[in-house]
This record gives C-alpha cells, sequence and structure tokens, in this order.
C-alpha cells in the first residue's frame, strides 16, 4: 500500500467552479502535511501546509482529519491559472529525520 | 524564491557516457533530496542526504550515485548512461528540523540519452 494515495483525476470544471481533492494516508503517525502545485513541466511548489483545525488562504481551503487519515483541498472561484496537479504531500514522522512522501498527484483543468 | 539550482537544464547524450548532474543550494539547509519524474507521472525518491558525509538510497533503484562532501552541494552521478535513463531529475532541500519540512525543488535536469 502506498503511504500517500490522491485521486488523479483529471479534474475538468468551468472557470468560476468549486472543486475538491482528497488524499489518505497511511501512517497515522505522519505529523505534516502540505499541498504542493506541480505546473506542467515545471517544478513542485509549495501552495498551502495544512494545520490540524484547518487554514485557509484565499480561494484555497485545506482539511486535516486525523482520524480518518485524510486531507482535503478546496478550491473556489476557479481561474483558468489554477490548472495544474495538485500533489499531497505528508511527513512519515515529527523527527528531524522525517521522510517526506509524495502522492501522484490530481490534474485539474479549468476552461473558460 | 527558492535558492537552489541545477545544471544543465536539458542534456542530450550517448549511452554509455559518463554524466554528473549538479545541484546547489544557498540556503543552508541540511537535507538535499533527488526524484526522478517522467512527464505526467509521479515523483520517485532516488537518493536522499540529512547531511555532509550522508547519503541513502531512495524508494527507486537507481544506477546513479551521489555525494555530500559540501553542505550546500548534492551531485548525482551516472556512469554510464542508458536511453532507460531519459528523464527529468529534480533536486529538492529542506531544513533538518521539524518546523523546517517545507521541501524546496530545483527546475530540473532533462536528460535524454540517445
Amino acid at each position: 500500500r502506498k503511504e500517500v494515495e490522491q485521486d488523479p483525476g483529471p479534474f475538468n470544471v468551468p472557470e468560476g467552479a468549486t472543486v475538491a481533492f482528497n488524499c489518505t494516508y497511511s501512517n497515522s503517525a505522519s505529523q505534516s502535511f502540505f499541498w504542493y502545485r506541480q505546473d506542467c513541466r515545471k517544478e513542485p511548489k509549495l501552495l498551502m501546509s495544512v494545520y490540524s483545525s484547518g487554514n485557509e488562504d484565499g480561494r484555497f481551503t485545506a482539511q486535516l482529519n486525523r482520524a480518518s487519515q485524510y486531507i482535503s483541498l478546496l478550491i473556489r472561484d476557479s481561474k483558468l491559472s489554477d490548472s495544474a496537479t495538485y500533489l499531497c504531500v505528508v511527513n512519515d514522522r515529527g523527527s528531524t529525520l522525517g521522510r517526506l512522501y509524495f502522492g501522484r498527484g490530481t490534474q485539474l483543468t479549468v476552461w473558460p | 524564491e527558492a535558492d537552489i539550482y541545477q545544471t544543465p537544464r536539458y542534456l542530450v547524450i550517448g549511452t554509455g557516457k559518463k554524466i554528473t548532474l549538479e545541484c546547489s543550494q544557498t540556503m543552508g539547509h541540511d537535507k538535499m533530496y533527488w526524484y526522478q519524474q517522467d512527464p505526467g507521472m509521479e515523483l520517485h525518491l532516488i537518493h536522499y542526504s540529512y547531511g555532509v558525509n550522508s547519503t541513502e538510497k531512495g524508494d527507486l533503484s537507481s544506477e546513479s550515485t551521489v555525494s555530500r562532501i559540501r553542505t550546500e552541494h548534492f551531485p548525482l552521478t551516472l556512469e554510464s548512461a542508458r536511453p532507460s535513463h531519459t528523464s527529468q531529475y529534480l533536486c529538492a532541500s529542506s531544513e533538518l528540523g521539524t518546523s523546517g519540512n517545507t521541501i524546496y525543488f530545483g527546475e530540473g535536469s532533462w536528460l535524454t540519452v540517445v
């Protein structure tokens, strides 16, 4: 079983739509959680960290459910520029030697 | 913007050649990583390092080797390139402490072996 599982999509939505991505992780000891964005043929870049109480950054909202080992990303009022692959990232434990595990990514295309 | 740099960005070489992909970061990060990613596919960790003189193999078996003689430098070497090595190679770094797990990527090195 993979450490991090994501629905690969693709998700094709019109501008202005709300879209949600889900991610599950297998290690209950995981401590840190992130969403990264990767544009086509570019490197991944941090979109936002995910905190236990949930957090929001503009049109983006991230949620964490430790009991279900589940992370979500909600994008409201989608823009054309949101088209990218969204990677769920989990740190396997809180120690300094913790490894980061990447999901395979969920592809989003926003159309006009 | 992340201060992590990779060279070359694009390389086309013949089978059997030895190549070294360079990676340098100026953020003083202890952890460094090499990932391999084919277009549209997932990232695969092939090597990582926790600091100087520390190197570990990742999840994906790789015929490449790495070294970490200086904190800022983490080169990856292929002794004898093959067409199956054609891929994008991404170098990354992060801080060692629990509060600094954000990982920063270089722009990648696109390798084509013919």
